[in-house]
């Protein structure tokens, strides 16, 4: 059965500062998501990630995958207040397209 | 990317009673998921609606409980019956068009 684990489970850093939250999981899997939610909010589509040493860029965030490791980070860059939010990875358990989800990662930046 | 509505976006139900939601898409997809989020939580997979026969149910869901439609390619419904207070979630739908995308979710508060 395919588990995700996601780390850390609640994160408050101060603006400028960079981290990274990691995101385990047990199974072999072929694409993995990486959301965000805001409060009272549905999911926005970060990035989706295929193949092992895919990276991916937008903005302050940066994901990659290490499918040998089952393991994947989203990092972020001198981190601004607008980032606060839920961060959800989800891996693909199988060829069904159905998603497992980490438990997420709430992030807040303090000014 | 898939334009997804839902239908209600909120409601507020007694106890015993049963709500259908509704998700809409603007594109024709094989593939349509419903999730839950209960309060402060993840996702969980709850079906795959399947166009032109049954649903197909996680671990721990059932037909009677959450009964769902898919009566074409860019619809479905999702129904909770027999409410208490612990369906009070968030309902999404989702689907696959290259990557997954979700809806707004439906908030349902059970009394």
């Amino acid at each position: 059965e395919l588990k995700v684990e996601q780390n850390p489970l609640f994160l408050s850093m101060q603006e400028g500062k960079n981290y990274t939250i990691y995101c385990n999981y047990s199974t072999t899997s072929d694409r993995l998501y990486w959301y965000r939610q805001d409060p009272g909010k549905s999911l926005e589509s970060l990035f989706v990630l295929l193949s092992n040493g895919a990276v991916k860029q937008e903005g302050r965030l940066m994901a990659s995958l290490d499918t040998k490791a089952r393991l994947s980070t989203l990092h972020i860059t001198a981190a601004v207040h607008d980032l606060s939010a839920t961060y959800f990875c989800a891996v693909v358990g199988d060829s069904s397209y159905k998603l497992i989800f980490g438990s997420g990662t709430r992030l807040l930046v303090r000014p | 990317s898939a334009v997804i509505s839902q239908k209600p976006s909120r409601d507020i139900c007694q106890r015993g009673t049963s709500l259908t939601i509704q998700c809409q898409v603007d594109s024709q997809v094989t593939m349509m998921f419903w999730y839950r989020q209960q309060p402060g939580q993840s996702l969980t997979l709850i079906a795959t609606a399947n166009q032109g026969s049954e649903a197909t149910y996680e671990s721990g869901f059932v037909i009677d409980k959450f009964p769902i439609s898919r009566p074409n390619l860019t619809f479905s419904t999702l129904t909770v019956s027999n409410m208490s207070p612990e369906d009070s979630s968030i309902y999404l739908c989702s689907v696959v068009t290259g990557e997954q995308f979700f809806g707004p979710g439906t908030r349902l508060t059970v009394l």
